[in-house]
This record gives structure tokens, sequence and C-alpha cells, in this order.
């Protein structure tokens, strides 16, 4: 299994330009986020996702959309990016067990810059 | 008010000491759950240890154990025989109620291991 992947891992957008950060996962798991990561801080959730179809807002979702057209794929998208949204991105998911106990796994994240 | 809190912004610690990581949290939902994760400086998530809130011990998964004192709303982690590699950044995350709720994040604790 590949696990979490992100694509791509650096990018350095303009002021006001647009792009979408691909995540994908191999472990057939139900649930996915998306976390920002600013320098010297913990991880912020900005969606998340319960099934294919599903889709909720989490802490920070300014600025961001989702949508979750398949179990594998959770794509984030930025419009008109912004100097505030420069940031480390990590696409996480894990098992629908009810017991809680199901750790998240992690992509290795997506390093923005918006200059 | 803020859910996780990491008091340590940085702490130092020889080689083959033990180190203990602090983190409380507040919530009012009888069932959580806290979860550490390692960040090393190569930047991926790395799941550490689980303890749920009505786990009648205390957590352990090799060198790592979790301090959990319920009444004071604490769940420290324990790094025994600390060693180089263990120098990162430990993030201590709480999901509330049952369920794949998403993670909230402490800002972290930089640990930093000294030979």
């Amino acid at each position: 299994n590949a696990g979490v992947t992100q694509t791509p891992k650096f990018r350095i957008l303009k002021i006001g330009q647009s792009m979408t950060l691909q995540c994908t996962q191999d472990m057939n798991h139900n649930y996915m986020y998306w976390y920002r990561q600013d320098p010297g801080m913990g991880l912020k959730l900005i969606y998340y996702s319960v099934g294919a179809g599903i889709t909720d807002k989490g802490e920070v979702p300014n600025g961001y959309n989702v949508s979750r057209s398949t179990t594998e794929d959770f794509p984030l998208r930025l419009e008109l990016a912004a100097p505030s949204q420069t940031s480390v991105y990590f696409c996480a998911s894990s098992y629908s067990r009810t017991s809680g106990r199901d750790e998240q796994y992690f992509g290795p994240g997506t390093r923005l810059t918006v200059t | 008010a803020q859910k996780i809190t990491q008091t340590q912004p940085g702490m130092f610690v020889q080689e083959k000491e033990a180190v203990t990581l602090d983190c409380t949290y507040d919530t009012s939902d009888p069932s959580y759950g806290l979860f550490w994760y390692k960040q090393p400086s190569s930047g991926e998530m790395i799941f550490l240890i689980y303890q749920g809130s009505y786990d009648q011990q205390n957590a352990t998964e090799g060198r790592y154990s979790l301090n959990f004192q319920k009444a004071r709303k604490s769940a420290n982690l324990v790094i025994s025989a600390s060693q180089l590699g263990d120098s990162a950044m430990y993030f201590c995350a709480m999901r509330e109620g049952t369920g794949n709720t998403p993670l909230v994040f402490g800002k972290g604790t930089r640990l930093s291991v000294i030979a």
C-alpha cells in the first residue's frame, strides 16, 4: 500500500492564482481530512469527509473548497490565493469504526508559498 | 479556550535518559481519545500512542508510555531511554466523542536529544 499520497510536494503561487492540492489514499478509508500547519504551530482542520459525497467544514475553511467524488480521492481547492494561505497542507485518512481508537494516517504534506 | 495545551515549546534531554512531554486537555464529553504524534524534521506525521477515556490502564508502545491522569485532564507522553532519532516535534491531539470525529491538535513541543 502506498498509504496517503499528496501532490505536489512544493508549490509557489502568485496572489490571486488558484490551484488544487491532490490527495489519494489506497487503504479504503471512509474518513479523510485536510489540515494546515503554519510555522511553529499545530495542525488546524480545514475540511473533512466521512465518505464519498459528504464533506464538512473544519476550523479554518475560508478560502478553500473540497469535493469527494470517490472513496480514494479528496482534493483541496484554493481559489484566489492569499499570502495568509502560505502553509504546509496535510491530508489524512482513517477507518470509520465507532471506537474512536483509529489513528489518522497522514500524507507527506504539500508546502505552499503564496507571494 | 484551548482544547489541547502543550506548555513546553522546547525540551532538551540527554541521550539514554527519560523525558516527559506535557499535555493537558479540556472537554466536557465523557468519551474522548488522546493521541500523540511525532513530526521529525522531514515533516511527516507519525502516530505514536493512543489513550481512550475509558481505558483503565495507561497506554504503552515500546519506549513510549502515556501518563494518563483523568481527574487532572492530563495525558503526558513519557519517552524512555531517549535516542538521537527522537529529536522532533511532538504533538498531542484529542478526538471528542465516539467514532472518527476530527482531531484537535496542540501547538507541539520540540524535543532535542543531546549526545
